[in-house]
């Protein structure tokens, strides 16, 4: 059974820092993807970054990147120069590419980000 | 653009009753996603299907059915209401892995309440 990890409950960051949120997972299959999502208090869910299990580079997206250690089964989401607008709940997520074209895919329990001015 | 809609927004039962949420997307996606939102345990995956006519249970399936009979439609039903089933319901699509990375697109959730 497949699994998502994030152990910080809440973080708090300074205004421009940077931070970095963690996630572990556990998966056997060998063909999985990851995701992180945020989602500010209005309630949507928005989609931030994306890691394949066979990428080899570490996913980038604007202020956004993936620190992927495959060995380790971590996918921490790292954001650069943090700003008022990123404080929100994020949630890590992980899609298993099961037999039969199934594909599952399961949600950590969210950190809560709040950027300080 | 319409993307994932959900239907109703909010809706309060009282126990026992039954109902069906409604998911409806509009991008031609093979994969439909029910997940609940409680405080402190994140999203959790009730039910899956991966294309017309195909569910399967995900984390917590007790107590709801589905059903995918058009490819663009996932229904959501209770059949018999119960206050630990007061959650928010998110609907999401995506094309799946073999297509692009699988991303899920979500509705905008549904805010259910059972007195």
């Amino acid at each position: 059974a497949q699994k998502i990890t994030q152990t910080q409950p809440g973080m708090f960051v300074q205004e421009k820092e940077a931070v970095t949120l963690d996630c572990t997972y556990d998966t056997s299959d060998p063909s999985y993807g990851l995701f992180w999502y945020k989602q500010p208090s209005s309630g949507e869910m928005i989609f931030l970054i994306y890691q394949g299990s066979y990428d080899q580079q570490n996913a980038t997206e604007g202020r956004y990147s993936l620190n992927f250690q495959k060995a380790r089964k971590s996918a921490n989401l790292v954001i650069s120069a943090s700003q008022l607008g990123d404080s929100a709940m994020y949630f890590c997520a992980m899609r298993d590419d099961l037999s039969g074209g199934y594909q599952k895919v399961t949600f950590g329990i969210g950190t809560k980000l709040q950027v300080i001015p | 653009n319409a993307g994932v809609t959900q239907t109703p927004k909010f809706r309060v039962l009282k126990t026992g009753q039954s109902m069906t949420l409604l998911c409806a997307q509009d991008m031609n996606h093979e994969y439909m996603y029910w997940y609940r939102q409680d405080p402190g345990m994140g999203l959790r995956l009730i039910h899956y299907s991966v294309g017309e006519g195909t569910t399967a249970k995900g984390e917590v399936p007790d107590g709801y059915n589905v059903s995918r009979l058009k490819k663009q439609n996932f229904l959501l039903g209770l059949e018999s209401a119960a206050p630990s089933q007061t959650s928010v319901y998110f609907c999401a699509s995506s094309f799946g892995a073999r297509v692009n990375t699988g991303e899920l697109f979500f509705g905008e959730g549904s805010r259910l309440t059972v007195l």
